[in-house]
């Protein structure tokens, strides 16, 4: 069966470290999507990709990087891990920008 | 700058009580509105996905309403069992964002047996 995978599931790391959480789905479609969530914000957006070799920043993009080369994969990079950026992350992707379908997660915390 | 509320944040029921849970936004220039379930450490799960032309779709025991002049939608679940459990969001997306969903907090639901 077609999927979106995350790994990892949880991650610990040190302020100032780059880290990279990966994104994988085997459906072939071309938008996909990255979302944190935190107590009492809900889910927002981080980065968006539209199809391959494009990328733009969404909400809170600040100290996030991402990389589309292929259609199935969007690596999420956090440049110079801090603090404020301890969370669960989201990877979705969508056929038509209607219907998401969303990975199970990474936690990340940032000691 | 549109804004998507939930209320209650928390909820607790008896099994087999009628759930309705509020989600309100700001701008009702939207595109659509979906409702997600969210279990413990997991990722989020379509329910319903209304368009910004549509009053309400329905799929089983779960009813959802959608109000755009208001900005407000209702969830309904029916007669609920202690599966119900989770945390249900609703989020929108604007007429000029395609694909990019604006979430509320949530509504965390536990009915119990």
């Amino acid at each position: 069966d077609a999927e979106i995978t995350q790994s990892p599931r949880h991650k610990i790391t040190e302020t100032g470290r780059q880290v990279t959480l990966a994104c994988h789905q085997t459906w072939n479609h071309n938008n996909m999507f990255w979302y944190r969530q935190d107590l009492g914000h809900g889910l927002r957006l981080i980065h968006y990709s539209y199809g391959v070799q494009d990328t733009n920043k969404g909400e809170v993009s600040d100290g996030y990087s991402v990389s589309r080369s292929n259609t199935e994969d969007l690596p999420l990079t956090l440049e110079s891990a801090a603090s404020s950026q301890t969370s669960v992350y989201f990877c979705a992707s969508s056929a038509t920008l209607e219907k998401l379908f969303f990975g199970s997660g990474t936690q990340l915390s940032v000691l | 700058k549109q804004e998507v509320t939930q209320i209650p944040a928390a909820l607790s029921v008896p099994e087999g009580e009628n759930l309705v849970l509020n989600c309100s936004f700001t701008d009702s220039a939207i595109y659509n509105l979906q409702w997600f379930r969210q279990d413990p450490g997991k990722g989020l799960t379509s329910l319903l996905l209304i368009q910004s032309s549509q009053r309400e779709q329905t799929s089983g025991r779960l009813n959802a309403s959608l109000d755009k002049s208001s900005g407000r939608s209702t969830l309904y679940i029916a007669a609920s069992q202690p599966g119900d459990s989770a945390t249900y969001l609703c989020a929108v997306v604007k007429t000029d964002s395609w694909g990019k969903l604006q979430f509320g907090a949530g509504t965390q639901v536990v009915v119990t047996p």
